[in-house]
């Protein structure tokens, strides 16, 4: 069965610094990935995907995302943190036609002045 | 589309009463879920729908929880009795050939 392990519960950062938000999996076959942001009170939007080809995969907001087969991972970027950026992010692993999203536990990132 | 439309957006409810949750999908989407989050569990799925037909309800935590899906634009949750632990936020969300999932906004129930 596939899993998702975010292993940062908690992240703070100055705005306009870097952040990256790690993210590492657990499947069998070849993964599609995702990465969802939840403000307050909201639900899960869906900020970026990977489903096949450049491994490197550009969402909203500025945020991008790099699959490293290699290492399991699909770790989340954006090169400058807006204070509008507080929020949970989510890291998931699906597969089409065949399993549904399965969540990690959340990274929540706190942007500081 | 509006997306996924989930009501009522807050519950609260006593203990024993019966509780239902509802979901309206994007038009379209043949595979519905429904999630329950929570500080302790995170995310879970309870059940997911592939064109109205229930395939997995193995995280439905208990007899108590049931959900039915009539057509494919509508869809309920329902807890019977409800108890305080099921306090949470319930999340519906929809998506083509099991692909990307849309979430609702969410319905956040409190059982006292």
């Amino acid at each position: 069965a596939q899993s998702v392990t975010q292993p940062d519960i908690h992240i703070t950062v100055s705005e306009g610094a870097s952040l990256e938000l790690r993210c590492n999996y657990s499947y069998g076959a070849t993964p599609y990935l995702f990465w969802y942001v939840q403000s307050p009170g909201q639900g899960l939007q869906l900020l970026l995907k990977y489903f096949s080809g450049d491994t490197l995969v550009q969402g909203i907001k500025g945020f991008e995302a790099e699959f490293k087969r290699s290492q399991s991972s699909f770790n989340l970027r954006k090169p400058s943190v807006h204070w509008s950026d507080a929020a949970e992010y989510f890291c998931a692993v699906g597969a089409r036609g065949n399993t549904p999203l399965v969540f990690g536990k959340g990274t929540r990132l706190s942007v500081i002045a | 589309d509006a997306g996924v439309i989930q009501s009522p957006r807050h519950e609260v409810t006593e203990m024993g009463q019966e509780v239902t949750l509802r979901c309206k999908p994007i038009s379209g989407h043949d595979y519905l879920f429904w999630y329950r989050q929570t500080m302790m569990r995170g995310l879970e799925l309870l059940i997911y729908f592939n064109n109205n037909v229930p395939i997995d309800d193995s995280g439905m935590p208990e007899d108590r929880f049931s959900a039915k899906m009539p057509n494919a634009s509508f869809s309920t949750l329902k807890i019977q009795p409800s108890e305080p632990r099921d306090s949470a936020v319930y999340f519906c969300a929809s998506s083509y050939l099991m692909t990307e999932a849309f979430f609702g906004q969410g319905t956040r129930l409190t059982v006292v």
